[in-house]
């Protein structure tokens, strides 16, 4: 399977500040990833597909101008959380698809929001 | 680096059938979650497991976490087709990450 790394790992960061995390790919070329956001002991909440060299698409109720998506190569996808909140603060997850629809996780990243 | 060794990679089994998928990490977690993954869906968080040597069951499902808290297993009784599905299995370390297992993916056969 893919191997998928995020960066960092853990974020603190002051309100109204933006935050970038990163998603790679290491041995796959990923023409799809995804971000998820997951508060403690629930599901990940699905933000949004990354497809390479085109727009992501957002699941409803997720602002694309605050969550900003890049894919520009097969192996990265970067999430900007833009103008942070402490209600932004939350585990963030990526992942690699597959054409067959599995899936390789990410590690996740820790966002504080202060 | 830290890894959660997952198997089964699949499992085909009769309906009814019993199903069981085993997580075992190098290092010990603060804790363990299991997500299932529908063909074609995203996972759904089934439950975390905290405490060492803890089982929890819901309905047929009999989840449990090792007395080291390196090692997990999920125990399906009785399979029925809306089990189908890939589970995961993802630990989490002293640095708040999660070491995602492989998945198993349950095969049910007609």
């Amino acid at each position: 399977g893919a191997v998928v790394s995020q960066h960092p790992s853990r974020v603190i960061c002051k309100s109204g500040t933006s935050v970038k995390i990163e998603c790679r790919s290491l041995d796959f070329q990923a023409t799809t990833m995804f971000w998820y956001r997951q508060f403690p002991k629930q599901s990940l909440m699905l933000m949004a597909t990354s497809n390479e060299g085109s727009k992501a698409t957002y699941e409803q109720g997720v602002e694309k101008d605050k969550f900003l998506i890049n894919h520009a190569s097969l192996t990265l996808s970067t999430l900007t959380v833009t103008s942070a909140h402490p209600e932004d603060s939350s585990f963030y997850i990526c992942s690699v698809g597959t054409r067959s629809y599995e899936q390789y996780f990410g590690p996740g990243t820790r966002l504080t929001v202060t | 680096g830290q890894q959660v060794m997952q198997i089964p990679q699949y499992q085909h089994v009769q309906e009814g059938e019993d199903f069981t998928t085993y997580c075992n990490s190098s290092t010990t977690l603060s804790n363990i979650q299991w997500y299932k993954q529908r063909p074609g869906g995203h996972p759904v968080f089934l439950i975390q497991l905290v405490k060492s040597g803890e089982v929890k069951k819901q309905k047929r499902l009999t989840f449990q976490f090792g007395e080291a808290k390196k090692n997990s297993s999920l125990h399906i009784t009785a399979t029925q087709t809306t089990d189908v599905g890939t589970y995961f299995c993802a630990g989490r370390d002293s640095n708040y990450q999660l070491i995602w297992g492989a998945g198993t993916k349950l095969i049910i056969k007609p």
